[in-house]
């Protein structure tokens, strides 16, 4: 199975600051990377797809780069609303499983 | 209004079974890959379970394999997991989510999860 780690595990941040948090995967995924976002109590919700593509409705301030094992997710000025856990998710192959990485909790400093 | 709703959850005993449903409305439920996810209290998610948009290939995570079954009824648009010789370990909010080829793979719609509580 392909494994997923992300890091920080947490990060307090100040609303304004700029937030990046990684994801790798154990082998090459191509793009085949999303990433969620989790509120307490929430399903998640989908932020990027194809590794760097925004999806619909999400705010220009989330932006995601990277491809093979090697990814990135950042918030370039963090508001409010986006305090939460954050995961990526390889997506591209049955065989393997769509593995979630553990999260990362973005909270207020 | 695009939407999954989950239901069936409780409390069952260790050993006992349980089937979930996910009924799927608002999109072409037939056209698209299915899976479950959970997430045990306090913890991160993980992926369970996948069906293809026909039923044709079926997959599951090592920990519920031989214990959990997949299944979706296209007439109905809706989803199933049948879980059986529950443990402890099985306890989570158990949430639907359709796979979107579109959007690369990507989990795009979710339901509201139910909770799963094995307990004596």
């Amino acid at each position: 199975d392909i494994q997923m780690t992300q890091s920080p595990s947490s990060v307090s941040a100040s609303v304004g600051d700029r937030v990046t948090i990684t994801c790798r995967a154990s082998q090459g995924i191509s793009s085949w990377l999303a990433w969620y976002q989790q509120k307490p109590g929430k399903a998640p919700k989908l932020l990027i797809y194809a590794a760097s593509s925004l999806q619909s409705g999400v705010p220009s301030r989330f932006s995601g780069s990277g491809s093979g094992t090697d990814f990135t997710l950042t918030i370039s000025s963090l508001q409010p609303e986006d305090f939460a856990t954050y995961y990526c998710q390889q997506a591209n192959s049955f065989l393997q499983g769509f593995t979630f990485g553990p999260g990362t909790k973005v909270d207020i400093k | 209004e695009v939407q999954l709703v989950e239901s069936g959850g409780g409390l069952v005993k260790p050993g006992g079974s349980l089937r979930l449903s996910c009924a799927a409305s608002g999109f072409t439920f037939s056209s698209y890959s299915m899976n479950w996810v959970r997430q045990a209290p306090g913890k991160g998610l993980e992926w369970v379970s996948s069906i293809s948009s026909s039923s044709s290939y079926i997959y599951y995570a090592d920990s519920v394999k031989g214990r959990f079954t997949i299944s979706r009824d296209n007439a109905k648009n809706s989803l199933y997991l049948q879980m059986n010789s529950l443990r402890a370990e099985d306890t989570a909010v158990y949430y639907c989510a359709s796979r979107s080829l579109q959007l690369r793979g990507a989990f795009d719609i979710w339901g509201q999860g139910t909770m799963v509580t094995v307990s004596s």
